[in-house]
């Protein structure tokens, strides 16, 4: 059973708020992920980070930033949240040394509604 | 690039098999994976299957691989009501930076 967690599960706000999504692992995983999937099902990898202090862009342009000061948390803010935000998040981790099979790890989610 | 694809929805009776088709496009994909999600939650890992391998069976799933045709199939015997989810098809291809690169889904509902 993985152990990684996201909060809040739900959250409901107004436009213009600030929110942050928590992501934490306990599983010592340098590698984590975050993804924003549509309500129709598809995965988009939004942002990734290989470990401390390392933070990338994935392939879906999203105004949300992110940040890693230690290895088993990896938030994602949204500095002026819009309707177009509204979605469901799902932060990943996975172990880098080998061998691996790659596997990403999923939190439960978070689904995010701008009002 | 990297792409793959899924149908997006199938239907299957209780106690009928279940087969989820998707096609990728990376020649050097070195895993690809099965993943499954319930309503509401997060995406869990059901099976994976190397490259170098044409079939893998784990109790009621069974893997197909088809490296010629970049064609890999998930077959569910004796389907159940609880195995109503969406199921994505990923791959990892070798040195990607990205790790994995998802489908779309495949949206299965078990009619009683």
């Amino acid at each position: 059973e993985a152990d990684i967690y996201q909060t809040p599960r739900y959250l409901v706000i107004g436009t213009g708020k600030k929110i942050t999504l928590e992501c934490s692992q306990t599983m010592g995983h340098d590698k984590m992920y975050w993804y924003q999937q549509d309500p129709g099902m598809e995965l988009h990898l939004i942002h990734y980070s290989y470990g401390v202090n390392s933070t990338e862009k994935g392939d879906l342009s999203s105004e949300s930033t992110v940040s890693r000061i230690r290895t088993e948390h990896f938030p994602l803010t949204l500095e002026s949240a819009r309707p177009s935000h509204t979605s469901q998040y799902l932060c990943a981790s996975s172990e880098t040394g080998q061998p691996n099979t790659g596997e990403l790890f999923f939190g439960e989610g978070s689904r995010l509604t701008v009002l | 690039g990297e792409d793959v694809e899924q149908s997006l929805f199938l239907s299957v009776r209780e106690g009928d098999s279940s087969v989820i088709n998707c096609t990728y496009t990376d020649s050097s994909s070195t895993y690809l994976y099965w993943y499954k999600q319930e309503p509401g939650a997060g995406l869990q890992l059901l099976t994976y299957i190397f490259s170098n391998m044409d079939m893998k069976q784990d109790q009621r799933l069974t893997v197909l691989l088809n490296k010629k045709d970049k064609h890999l199939s998930l077959r569910i015997a004796d389907t159940q009501t609880g195995d109503s989810a969406i199921y994505f098809c990923a791959e990892r291809a070798s040195g990607s930076a990205r790790q994995l690169t998802f489908g779309s889904g495949t949206q299965l509902t078990v009619l009683p």
